[in-house]
């Protein structure tokens, strides 16, 4: 099976500017979810999406949004960038099994820079 | 507001000595403690997790000790290794929340020949 797969792998914006970015989870994977990963902050939670719908919401500005498609493929926006804004944006798939443990699997990430 | 806390920051061993990492968490729900891996480039992956139902998982090298009462876990890598070498995350989560994970801020491993 093909790994959760991120595109693109790198980007670089100017602050005022807006940025999506993509992510193809498993096949099979229902849940998709964000993370923003910075040094100083490690990983931390944006949202996650679940049967297109979002199911949780971490502590970021509603500059920070995303969706889920019918083939649970994800996509997350930021509009007005700023320059704290770049960071590694990890997305990570899950099977879901209604399992509290289930694995997430993460891509290898998109880097964004503002400049 | 930091929900779970890692340390130390950075570590740095001898090929075949003990690696620890140690995470300590506040709220007493979470009921779920991965510890996840991290290369350079790459994204992370779960290592080893643990439920608080049990003290101590082992996974060929690597050890997961839970206290709960302390409200505290760790993981021990034995006989690390230079390919052990790579950036520690640990994590908790609550039950029934979907897919929601509170992570450390890491912990960069450096293994000497």
């Amino acid at each position: 099976k093909a790994g959760v797969t991120q595109t693109p792998r790198y980007l670089i914006k100017t602050r005022g500017q807006q940025v999506t970015l993509s992510c193809s989870p498993i096949s099979g994977h229902r849940s998709v979810s964000w993370y923003q990963q910075t040094p100083g902050q490690g990983l931390q939670f944006l949202f996650e999406y679940f049967s297109e719908t979002q199911r949780n919401k971490g502590n970021f500005p509603g500059r920070f949004s995303g969706r889920q498609f019918s083939n649970s493929r994800s996509e997350m926006n930021v509009s007005t960038l700023e320059l704290g804004d770049s960071a590694l944006y990890l997305c990570a798939s899950s099977p879901d099994r209604g399992l509290s443990t289930d694995t997430q699997y993460f891509g290898p990430g998109t880097r964004l820079t503002v400049l | 507001q930091q929900q779970v806390k890692q340390s130390p920051q950075s570590l740095i061993v001898q090929k075949g000595g003990i690696s620890i990492i140690n995470c300590a968490y506040e709220n007493t729900a979470f009921d779920y403690f991965p510890w996840y891996q991290q290369f350079p480039g790459k994204g992370p992956a779960l290592l080893i997790a643990i439920r608080p139902d049990v003290s101590e998982k082992k996974e060929g090298r690597f050890t997961i000790s839970f206290n709960k009462s302390a409200k505290q876990f760790s993981l021990h890598i034995m006989d690390s290794q230079p390919g052990d070498s790579a950036t520690y995350f640990c994590a908790a989560s609550w039950p029934n929340t979907g897919n929601q994970f509170y992570f450390g801020t890491g912990t960069s491993l450096t293994v000497i020949p």
